[in-house]
């Protein structure tokens, strides 16, 4: 099993809404992203997750609050975002420490309105 | 400061023959290589890797070669078909988490 899950697929909010996206992996993976995607562009980090501790905060603003209750699950809270946050989002996991492939999710499309 | 590029936007390759999509890149501490594929409104999936160790790490249809020296690195889809038709990202990492993206090479195999 090689899959990422990630709901919901598509999130439309305005821009004082408090909004939570969602993933999970069981393949046993330690480390777990956040990316951020734009139209015709690379995915960009965001998180790094590894052993449920952040480690990585790619100067996110504060309006992305990342959170890893445990070690299958990742949540990204939405709050007070801007319209040019509109984007995929999309979340990845990986076996853990070093360079090992990620695995991607199928991503949220999200509008701020 | 692009670390990873794709010079080519788009490449359209007839069916059955040989696809090749090309990546530079700057970085030297790059040591290790991926190849994901995309389709519209799903996420990337990964396809293939290549550590800084070898120059060619083949997968059934998908040959890496990595080029060193040179900085360049090139995925190799023979035979091409049309359900290889997405967009395919090149990423550098350099021992830690982070993956550095190219933009993206959009692949079209005409039937």
């Amino acid at each position: 099993d090689t899959e990422v899950t990630q709901t919901p697929k598509h999130l439309v909010m305005g821009m004082t809404n408090k909004k939570s996206l969602k993933c999970e992996q069981h393949m046993g993976h330690r480390a777990m992203y956040w990316y951020k995607q734009k139209a015709k562009k690379p995915p960009e980090l965001m998180f790094v997750y590894s052993y449920e501790k952040l480690s990585i905060n790619e100067s996110v603003p504060s309006r992305f609050s990342p959170e890893c209750p445990n070690s299958s699950l990742l949540n990204l809270h939405l709050h007070a975002l801007q319209p040019e946050d509109s984007a995929l989002y999309l979340c990845a996991s990986s076996r853990g420490q070093g360079l090992y492939e990620q695995y991607f999710g199928p991503g949220t499309r999200l509008t701020v309105t | 400061d692009q670390q990873v590029k794709q010079n080519s936007p788009s490449l359209s390759v007839q069916e059955g023959r040989i696809s090749i999509l090309n990546c530079d890149y700057t970085n030297s501490m790059f040591d290790y290589f991926l190849w994901y594929k995309k389709y519209p409104a799903e996420g990337p999936t990964f396809l293939i890797s290549i550590s800084s160790i070898k120059d060619k790490n083949e997968d059934g249809r998908f040959t890496v070669f990595l080029n060193k020296s040179a900085k360049h690195l090139s995925l190799h889809i023979v035979p091409s078909q049309p359900g290889d038709s997405a967009v395919y990202f090149c990423a550098g990492g350099a021992g830690s988490y982070q993956l550095t993206f190219g933009k993206g090479t959009k692949l079209s195999v005409i039937p």
